[in-house]
């Protein structure tokens, strides 16, 4: 089983550069997520999407843009990529409130 | 300021010793989970508590849901070096499916 799928998993931009993550999910979940890992912080949630046809913001949505593509996917860009937008980036699928979230394995983004 | 905290930030214990993890907000959830992730991976889910009171045990892990379910406990007993990794709560409040987390322990348990 595939699970959550990020692409790509590693990435280097320059300051000002745009890209788009993308997330796909096999399980029939309602609701995906993006998150950022910085260390000491945790996860911070940047935009959710409880089910298709929704997006919220999170957080931290500042410099960013989502697109629930379908059910099975969940795109995040970057429109011109800063320094403090270095991180890992995690891609989360659930099938609805209260229940186990399932993780991809992270993206991980260096803006120079 | 993340709306979960969990305390200590880092822990680092021998093997065989007891050891415990805080998860507080002022924020009442209808439900709150507990994910332990290793590096290079992502978050993987070790129990939901969903009840006020509520004591769940996996292994020698034991979770606690307080009673006005704003705060959780997580309690692992004769520690072993394979509980090493990070340990993150996690809860939905405010909007239905924000689920956010806390900052996580970083657990190292040493031979």
């Amino acid at each position: 089983n595939a699970g959550v799928t990020q692409t790509p998993k590693f990435q280097v931009l320059k300051t000002g550069q745009s890209m788009t993550l993308q997330c796909a999910q096999d399980m029939n979940h309602n609701s995906m997520y993006w998150y950022r890992q910085d260390p000491g912080m945790g996860l911070r949630l940047i935009y959710y999407s409880a089910s298709e046809g929704t997006t919220d913001k999170g957080e931290v949505p500042n410099g960013y843009n989502v697109s629930r593509l379908n059910k099975r996917e969940f795109s995040l860009r970057l429109e011109s990529a800063a320094p403090s937008q270095t991180s890992v980036y995690f891609c989360a699928s659930r099938p609805g409130a209260d229940t186990e979230a399932f993780f991809g394995q992270g993206t991980r983004l260096t803006v120079v | 300021t993340q709306l979960l905290e969990q305390s200590p930030q880092f822990l680092s214990i021998q093997e065989g010793e007891n050891l415990t993890v805080y998860c507080n907000s002022s924020s009442v959830f209808s439900s709150l989970q507990w994910y332990r992730q290793e590096p290079g991976e992502g978050p993987v889910l070790l129990v939901t508590v969903v009840t006020g009171g509520e004591v769940k045990k996996l292994k020698r892990l034991t979770f606690q849901f307080g009673d006005a379910r704003k705060d959780s406990s997580l309690h692992i007993t004769a520690a072993q070096t394979g509980d090493t990794g990070l340990y993150l709560c996690a809860g939905e409040y405010d909007s239905w499916g924000k689920l956010q987390f806390g900052a996580g322990t970083q657990v190292v348990v040493t031979p």
